[in-house]
């Protein structure tokens, strides 16, 4: 089945520290792949998101790349601020219309 | 657009009690889904509608939970006979076709 493994948290940096948080997943198919954010007291919102390998997804200065040949989709930002504080996670959607979500990495950036 | 809404944002019931949410989609979406999530965890797929029709229930969705999308727009979920490890988010999504899921901010049930 599909399963969705993400760096364990939590992750604590300092304002304009370098941010990575690794995902790979297993899937039948051709998975799209998500990264979605939560912060604080809100709803979960679609950060980006890639359909097809070697796509790069990006917003809000987030990057991610989906990378078949190591099943992964790794999240990365060059310098995080105090508002990316938040929780992240990792989801994927094969041939179907379900999204596989991962356990969520909870990124807290200091000033 | 006014987003996905789910109401009540919180729920305190007792054991065995009968609970309902209610999920309000962004209007012309035709999917809803229900996923429930717990402490320390992503969320886990529920059930699923592609208008008034259920199209998949998860083995999670044990015989005391029930959904249902009357005329293909809001949605509720019903507990009953609610039990302690029924405590969790409970959050909706909503999208038109294939693209990406829209979620509420969730419904958090506390079962006493």
């Amino acid at each position: 089945g599909n399963s969705v493994t993400q760096m364990e948290g939590p992750v604590t940096l300092s304002e304009e520290a370098f941010l990575t948080i690794n995902c790979t997943y297993t899937a039948t198919g051709y998975p799209s792949l998500f990264w979605y954010v939560q912060y604080p007291g809100e709803g979960l919102q679609l950060l980006l998101k890639a359909t097809k390998a070697d796509d790069k997804g990006s917003n809000k200065g987030f990057e991610a790349t989906y990378r078949k040949e190591t099943t992964s989709f790794h999240l990365e930002k060059g310098s995080v601020q105090v508002s990316d504080s938040a929780v992240y996670f990792c989801a994927l959607r094969s041939n179907d219309y379900k999204l596989s979500f991962g356990a969520g990495t909870t990124v807290t950036v200091r000033a | 657009d006014t987003g996905v809404s789910q109401n009540p944002r919180h729920k305190i019931t007792k054991r065995g009690q009968n609970v309902t949410f209610r999920c309000d989609p962004i209007s012309e979406h035709n999917r809803l889904y229900w996923y429930r999530q717990t402490l320390g965890q992503g969320p886990e797929f529920l059930t699923y509608f592609q208008n008034e029709a259920q199209l998949e229930k998860s083995r999670l969705l044990s015989d005391r939970f029930s959904a249902e999308r009357p005329k293909g727009s809001f949605s509720t979920l019903e507990i009953q006979r609610t039990e302690q490890g029924d405590s969790a988010m409970y959050l909706c999504a909503s999208s038109p076709d294939n693209s990406p899921l829209h979620f509420g901010n969730g419904t958090r049930l506390t079962v006493t």
